[in-house]
């Protein structure tokens, strides 16, 4: 079975900073990845996705992700945050072929300061 | 328009009493989904319809009862709510299973309150 570890529940950090959000998987077959933001009270949204190909993603917002498969690993980042970038992101994963769901990890919580 | 549309936002009931929601789909898609959101905004997957067809079925209380008159829809029925239960629930929809590398797309949520 697959999942999905964000090592970080928490991360502040300060407006125009750069800010990686890391993610880590585990699944015995191979995997899409996904990252979700959630605005406070709204529902999920689709920042970027890890089908195949290139192993660097760019999404929406100036976010991008990178597939490193040694490393089981699909970390987020942005170069420059705004204090709009504050919510909360989740990784997720999804055993490719198979009718299973997606599995989130606990999600981290960003937090832009001024 | 909105894709993934979900009834009612709120819904704040006492234990005991019985309560559906609602979730209706415009995107044309085959495969919805109920996902219960924790208070630590933990995700975890309920039900899983594709067609109108169950799919998946987590490991969720009887009381929990998932309906789907169409591909369009999927309601969730409550019976005999418990403290418990409250929490964010979530509907979702893809194209197909998101295992052939489509995202699911989620309506905005019901926050279910159990007093």
């Amino acid at each position: 079975a697959q999942s999905v570890t964000q090592l970080d529940s928490q991360v502040p950090v300060f407006e125009e900073a750069p800010v990686e959000l890391r993610c880590n998987y585990s699944s015995s077959v191979s995997v899409y990845l996904f990252w979700y933001v959630q605005y406070p009270n709204q529902g999920l949204q689709l920042l970027l996705k890890y089908l195949s190909g290139s192993t660097l993603v760019k999404g929406i917002n100036g976010f991008e992700a990178e597939f490193n498969k040694s490393q089981t690993s699909f970390h987020l980042r942005k170069p420059s945050v705004h204090i709009s970038d504050t919510a909360e992101y989740f990784c997720a994963v999804s055993e490719a072929g198979s009718a299973r769901q997606l599995t989130f990890g606990s999600g981290t919580q960003l937090t832009v300061l001024p | 328009d909105t894709a993934v549309s979900q009834t009612p936002k709120y819904l704040v009931t006492q234990m005991g009493n019985d309560k559906s929601i609602k979730c209706e789909q415009n995107l044309g898609h085959d495969t919805m989904y109920w996902y219960k959101q924790d208070s630590k905004k933990f995700l975890k997957i309920m039900f899983s319809y594709n067609n109108k067809e169950l799919i998946i079925n987590e490991t969720v209380p009887n009381r929990f009862s998932p309906k789907s008159p169409d591909k369009a829809h999927l309601n969730l029925h409550i019976n005999s709510l418990e403290l418990g239960d409250s929490a964010v629930y979530f509907c979702a929809s893809s194209q197909v299973y998101t295992g052939v590398g489509t995202e699911a797309f989620f309506g905005q949520g019901t926050r279910l309150t159990v007093v």
